[in-house]
């Protein structure tokens, strides 16, 4: 059973730092996409980052410069290094794997909640 | 205001059908794959149509979807109360070099 699990939410003030995790099993993790979503409060989905089976990533233009993705094969783990953060990240974040397939994400964690806030 | 333009609710009765409708330009559902999820209340999302029209296993054949040009439509039919969600449609920009989603259709079941 495919399961992704984030962590590292949390509250921080403008400005600050915050690295989400998202530890995948169930699946052979090194040979999938992974991309990082978004929602604000009352709000729509955002997509924020992606990160290639082989490595090259993507980003929105709204974080470019400030989040950096990355990944951990050995440890099935994903990564979103926030930096630089505004009250305007504040969102739940998901971890979400990419089908096999050219489009779409089949599975989603149950998401982290991130508030920038002073 | 989002890259794909969806209605922001759409209605209709329980065991009737329902379209949601998703446009775009040529640099995202005019040269890509789309896809739709279905986002209850406080719950992740979950994917119902890859790749246009595929329908993931588990998702019940009452879950359609279609592309046409620039824009794509999600069709649920034998609506149920448990279908009340906000959808969203998704695809790659190729310009922007991004997926893009649309801005959610909240769906109520009268």
């Amino acid at each position: 059973e495919v399961q992704l699990l984030e962590s590292g939410g949390g509250l921080v003030q403008p400005g600050g730092s915050l690295r989400l995790s998202c530890t995948a099993s169930g699946f052979t993790f090194s040979s999938y996409a992974m991309s990082w979503v978004r929602q604000a409060p009352g709000k729509g989905l955002e997509w924020v980052s992606a990160i290639a089976s082989g490595g090259n990533t993507y980003y929105a233009e709204s974080v470019k410069g400030r989040f950096t993705i990355s990944r951990d094969n050995s440890k099935n783990t994903l990564y979103l290094q926030m930096n630089s953060l505004r009250a305007e990240d504040t969102a739940i974040y998901y971890c979400a794997k990419r089908t096999s397939s050219s489009s779409g994400w089949d599975h989603w964690g149950q998401g982290t909640l991130v508030t920038v806030s002073s | 205001q989002s890259v794909l333009t969806q209605p922001p609710s759409v209605s209709a009765a329980a065991g009737q059908k329902v379209t949601i409708s998703c446009s775009g330009s040529s640099s995202n559902i005019g040269n890509n794959h789309i896809s739709w999820y279905q986002q209850l209340p406080g719950i992740a999302p979950k994917l119902l149509i890859y790749d246009n029209n595929k329908r993931p296993s588990g998702i019940p054949d009452r879950f359609s979807g279609s592309k046409s040009g620039t824009s794509a439509t999600l069709g649920i039919t034998g609506l149920q109360t448990g279908d009340e969600a906000d959808y969203y449609c998704v695809t790659w920009d190729s310009s922007l070099s991004a997926w893009v989603f649309g801005g959610g259709t909240k769906l109520t079941v009268l």
